[in-house]
């Protein structure tokens, strides 16, 4: 069956570059959610998209924007990095809506030098 | 607002031990209560779910958990320990379509 595929998996940027990840959701799942996981930490949400539409927003810098396109893709924009935002980024998209279960890609670790 | 506390950032057993690793929750509606497992330099993987139904869910790997509502408890248990079973597990809590609240993560040590 078919995942939550996002990419890169790794990067590597030096301060105040830009980078943007892609997260591509299962078929037909409608809802995707982006978390950052710091090194030793919990995944904190940053952001949440629904029918293309900012749904909730959580702990997401300035800094940070992101969207979802027309095919329910979404992507991740990340401007002026800092060495603070070396993570695991992790994009989930939603189930049945009668579970709240969430799957999960497998990640792209960014690496800011 | 939902919330979720894991109890003891570190567990250590030994091999064929009971683990029990323990997460309270916080939430002023229904929860939805998850389980996941993260090997290192790995991804999320979802080892159970409650949802509604029967309190008692049974996952992956041999590991079950109880939500009890009464102690706003989802506590994770497996009989015997096997050595793969070394992981960080996170707790989550959402309700119906909202976010994913994380706990802070039990590191799962398993000693021969």
């Amino acid at each position: 069956a078919a995942g939550v595929i996002q990419s890169p998996r790794h990067l590597i940027k030096e301060k105040r570059e830009t980078a943007t990840l892609k997260c591509y959701p299962i078929p037909r799942h409608d809802t995707v959610y982006w978390y950052q996981q710091g090194p030793g930490q919990d995944p904190q949400f940053l952001i949440s998209f629904y029918e293309k539409m900012q749904s909730d927003k959580g702990s997401i810098p300035d800094r940070f924007s992101a969207q979802q396109f027309s095919d329910y893709h979404s992507e991740l924009n990340m401007s002026s990095l800092e060495l603070g935002d070396s993570a695991l980024y992790f994009c989930a998209s939603l189930g049945q809506k009668n579970t709240g279960e969430l799957f999960f890609g497998e990640g792209s670790r960014l690496t800011v030098l | 607002a939902q919330s979720v506390t894991q109890l003891g950032s570190h567990v250590s057993v030994s091999e064929g031990a009971l683990v029990l690793l323990r997460c309270n929750y916080s939430s002023s509606v229904p929860p939805y209560l998850f389980w996941y497992v993260q090997y290192p330099n790995q991804g999320l993987q979802l080892l159970l779910k409650y949802t509604t139904g029967a309190t008692l869910v049974k996952g992956i790997n041999g590991f079950e958990a109880e939500f009890k509502k009464s102690e706003t408890s989802f506590h994770l248990t497996k009989p015997s320990a096997h050595m793969s079973d070394a992981a960080e597990y996170f707790c989550a809590v959402s309700s119906y379509t909202d976010k994913l609240i994380f706990g802070t993560g039990t590191r799962l040590q398993v000693f021969p």
